[in-house]
């Protein structure tokens, strides 16, 4: 069964911390993973697409890499607009997502 | 939100009564989505449809009707709502050109 996991639940970082968020899967043919940002009373952002195992995408702070079992999404010296919460989701026959990760930037 | 509108923002049903969602898109893609959002269950596929006409069910479709007669709309309905239905519900087409999915910004219902 295709299944997304997404670690830690929430994160809490000073600004100009750097840290990463994790999106563990499994998933049987892989055709995509992507990332989203969700702003409180939104709906999901698109950020990155990857599609094999050693791709790479970046965008300002933000740069996401993937593994055949995983992918990082790297925060570089975040900033207090970071704060969302990131969701991962992985498309097989259809898009599974993760329950997201929280992440809060303070000052 | 890429294009992608959804009617009415926020509303409060009592159980039992019906209503409709509305997603509406102005790009022309083939495949619109409904999802359902709760805490701690993630987004999860209500119904879908890869073009005018055509609907499947998706991972949660219980208690859920839906319609896509306009290429450009794709419609939610809740024939007798239940408390269970409390949630956040998203739209989302597909661009195939980056094969990932747009969404709009949401319904908030809340049955009461």
């Amino acid at each position: 069964e295709d299944q997304v996991t997404q670690s830690p639940e929430a994160l809490r970082l000073q600004e100009g911390e750097s840290s990463s968020l994790n999106c563990s899967y499994t998933v049987s043919g892989l055709r995509g993973l992507f990332w989203y940002r969700q702003d409180p009373g939104k709906g999901p952002e698109f950020l990155f697409t990857l599609y094999s195992a050693g791709e790479e995408k970046e965008k300002e702070r933000l740069k996401a890499t993937l593994t055949k079992k995983e992918s990082f999404l790297h925060i570089t010296a975040p900033k207090p607009e970071d704060s969302a919460t990131y969701l991962c989701a992985v498309e097989g026959g259809k898009l599974i997502f993760g329950q997201g990760t929280e992440l809060s930037v303070k000052p | 939100n890429a294009g992608v509108t959804q009617t009415p923002k926020f509303r409060v049903l009592k159980t039992g009564q019906s209503m409709t969602l509305l997603c509406a898109q102005d790009m022309n893609h083939e495949y619109m989505y409904w999802y359902r959002q709760d805490p701690g269950m993630g987004l999860r596929l209500i119904h879908y449809s890869v073009g005018e006409g055509t609907t499947a069910k998706g991972e949660v479709p219980d208690g859920y009707n839906v319609s896509r007669l306009k290429k450009q709309n794709f419609l939610l309905g809740l024939e007798s709502a239940a408390p269970s239905q409390t949630s956040v519900y998203f739209c989302a087409i597909r661009d195939p050109a980056m094969e990932t999915q747009y969404f709009g910004p949401g319904t908030r219902l809340l049955v009461l």
